[in-house]
Formats: structure tokens, sequence, C-alpha cells
């Protein structure tokens, strides 16, 4: 089973939609991240949050710790937002981070 | 400032080929990690550098190997290439040797192998 699970894998949504994106994990964590990767392959951190919520424009990131579940919300959704959105955990160590599979979100005009 | 960079884009070898991928961290930034992303799956951490010394590993075998120099500039190196090697090469810089900190993320090199 993977460390980190993400839901759903893949969402079609309409411009203007509010968008929520979950991420559950099983193993105590120092820190989540979420990052945003367009085709092509770059990816862009987002957010990095170990507690409570985190907003960067549209974008809002909520972590709850006790339950190791953490979402992201983008509001007043646009084509531009469309990506695959990954989220991933560590644990403070020199062991990098360990990724979700992503959700790809297309937002179609 | 200059980012993440990345070399080759793009890469086709043969099975038991020996490649070598490159990159370039941000400025000021001491720690190179790399990742290993397979179609449709998220990246997986293949090792990390910290001052020239491997600082950390996951579960890659050891034909996936690494250097870093003294501007912390790293190379991949994987010996006897497989088929399912066959990924998006990702490395990411950062300030200190810890995956809490937040890593920047070059655009990655594409390597296929045939």
């Amino acid at each position: 089973k993977n460390e980190v699970e993400q839901s759903p894998q893949n969402l079609t949504a309409q411009e203007g939609e509010f968008i929520t994106i979950n991420c559950s994990y099983s193993v105590g964590i120092s820190a989540l991240h979420w990052l945003q990767q367009h085709p092509g392959g770059g990816i862009v951190s987002l957010f990095m949050l170990s507690s409570g919520k985190k907003k960067h424009g549209r974008l809002i990131a909520t972590i709850n710790i006790q339950e190791k579940h953490s979402s992201l919300h983008i509001t007043a959704s646009h084509p531009r937002d469309s990506a695959v959105y990954i989220c991933a955990i560590s644990g403070g160590g020199a062991d990098g981070l360990t990724f979700g599979k992503g959700t790809h979100l297309i937002i179609q005009p | 400032e200059t980012g993440v960079t990345q070399s080759p884009t793009h890469l086709i070898k043969t099975r038991g080929q020996q490649v070598t991928l490159r990159c370039s961290s941000q400025s000021g930034h001491n720690t190179v990690s790399w990742y290993q992303q397979a179609l449709g799956q998220g990246p997986q951490f293949i090792f990390q550098y910290y001052r020239e010394e491997e600082n950390g590993r996951g579960n890659f075998p050891p034909r996936f190997s690494g250097l870093q120099f003294p501007n912390y500039s790293s190379e991949l190196n994987v010996n006897a290439l497989e088929l399912d090697d066959s990924a998006l090469y990702l490395c990411a810089s950062s300030d200190v040797p810890s995956s809490y900190n937040e890593q920047f993320f070059g655009p990655g090199t594409r390597l296929t192998v045939l």
C-alpha cells in the first residue's frame, strides 16, 4: 500500500468551479507538500505545511495532522489551472519526499 | 538568481548502455536530490547529495550512482540500463539537506531505453 494516497486520480470541471483534491498518508510526517506539474515535466512547489492552513491567491491548502489528511482547494478555477497536482510527504531527514501518484485536473472553458 | 537546470532534455539509449544526467542547482543551494518518475506515477526518491557526499538513498540498486561537485552541481549515472529505467528523471535543489524544506525542481530529463 502506497504511503500517500490521492483522490480523485482524474478530475474534469468547468471554469469557475470550486476544486478539492484530497491527500491521505499513513505515516508520521514533518511536513506535507503540494506541487504542480505541467505537461513536459516541470514541477513547481505550491505549499509546504505542517499544520493548519495556507493560502496563496486562489489556492488554499489545509492539513489535519491527527487524521493524516490534507486538502488542496482551488477557488474560481481557470483553464490555466489544468495540470497534475501532487501531494508529497517528508519525514524531515535526508530521505527525500514520498509522492502520491497525482491528480490530473482539467478545467474546461 | 538562476533556477535549477538539467541536461540533456531528452535521451535515447539501448539496453545495457550507461547514461549520465546532469543537474545544476539553484544559486546558493548545497543539496541536490534525484527522483525517477515513471509514466503515470509520482516521482520516487533515488538519492540525495549534500556537500559532495551521498546523504540519503531510496530503494534503488547500486547501478544508480551519483556525484556532486564543489559548485554543488550533480550527476546521476545509471549503468547497465534496463527497459524499466525509461522515465523522467528530476533533480531538486534545496539550501539544507532535509526534505522538510522547500525543494526547487528542474525541468527533468526524459530517458527512453530501447
